[in-house]
């Protein structure tokens, strides 16, 4: 099976910290992917990478950026965290040339 | 750009009721179809998925089918159960290269009671 995890399940930072987000997955894909989970909204894509040490942006990469420097690895970083960047966060994993994409469990992000 | 539309819950139904969460999709190409689950307190799963026209995906009851000629693919279930309660996502692929991305709608609450 798939394995796609996340650092923590549950995080509460201040204004202004900067918070890093982790996801690892254990199968060896090429893409993974972090998304924010909003009421209302839906899922939306806030960076992709194909490969090690690449990045795209998504639909909302504002105020996020992204590490990969393991193919294995994918980091979320909000450089200065907001009240707005409260969220549920998700990352995902997929084979090269993939259209099906495994999800880690979801980290709730709390900012005060 | 490509986007989904589908229904807005909650949707609220008694065990053993029949069960259809619409979505509608645009895209300018051929895009996969996909419906993915997400069960409280944990990450997406994906449920079904359908890659081209007239294909139907199915698992653990459910059933959707592409349709082209009304750019749908439908969710439905004859008989629901309490451990069906969860968020469903409808979704489309879009295909960057030799790599895709995923397009989600906004998800539709399901609640069954006993």
């Amino acid at each position: 099976d798939v394995k796609v995890t996340q650092s923590s399940r549950y995080l509460v930072k201040r204004t202004g910290e900067k918070v890093f987000l982790e996801c690892v997955q254990d199968m060896d894909h090429e893409n993974m992917f972090w998304y924010r989970q909003d009421p209302g909204l839906g899922l939306r894509l806030i960076y992709f990478s194909y490969d090690v040490k690449m990045k795209e942006k998504g639909d909302i990469p504002e105020g996020y950026s992204v590490s990969r420097e393991k193919k294995e690895r994918f980091s979320l970083i909000l450089e200065s965290a907001s009240t707005n960047q409260t969220s549920m966060y998700l990352c995902a994993s997929s084979p090269h040339a993939s259209e099906t994409q495994y999800f880690g469990p979801g980290t709730r992000l709390l900012v005060l | 750009g490509d986007s989904v539309t589908q229904m807005e819950g909650p949707v609220t139904l008694s065990e053993e009721a029949f069960l259809t969460i619409n979505c509608t999709y645009t895209a300018t190409g051929y895009p996969s179809l996909f419906w993915y689950v997400q069960y409280p307190g944990e990450g997406l799963q994906l449920l079904l998925k359908a890659t081209k026209a007239d294909d139907k995906g199915s698992n653990k009851g459910f059933e959707a089918t592409y349709r082209k000629e009304t750019t749908s693919f439908h969710l439905e279930k004859g008989s629901v159960q309490v451990s069906d309660s969860a968020v469903y996502f409808c979704a489309l692929s879009d295909r960057g290269g030799s790599n895709y991305k995923l397009t989600f709608g906004k998800g539709t609450l399901l609640t069954v009671n006993p």
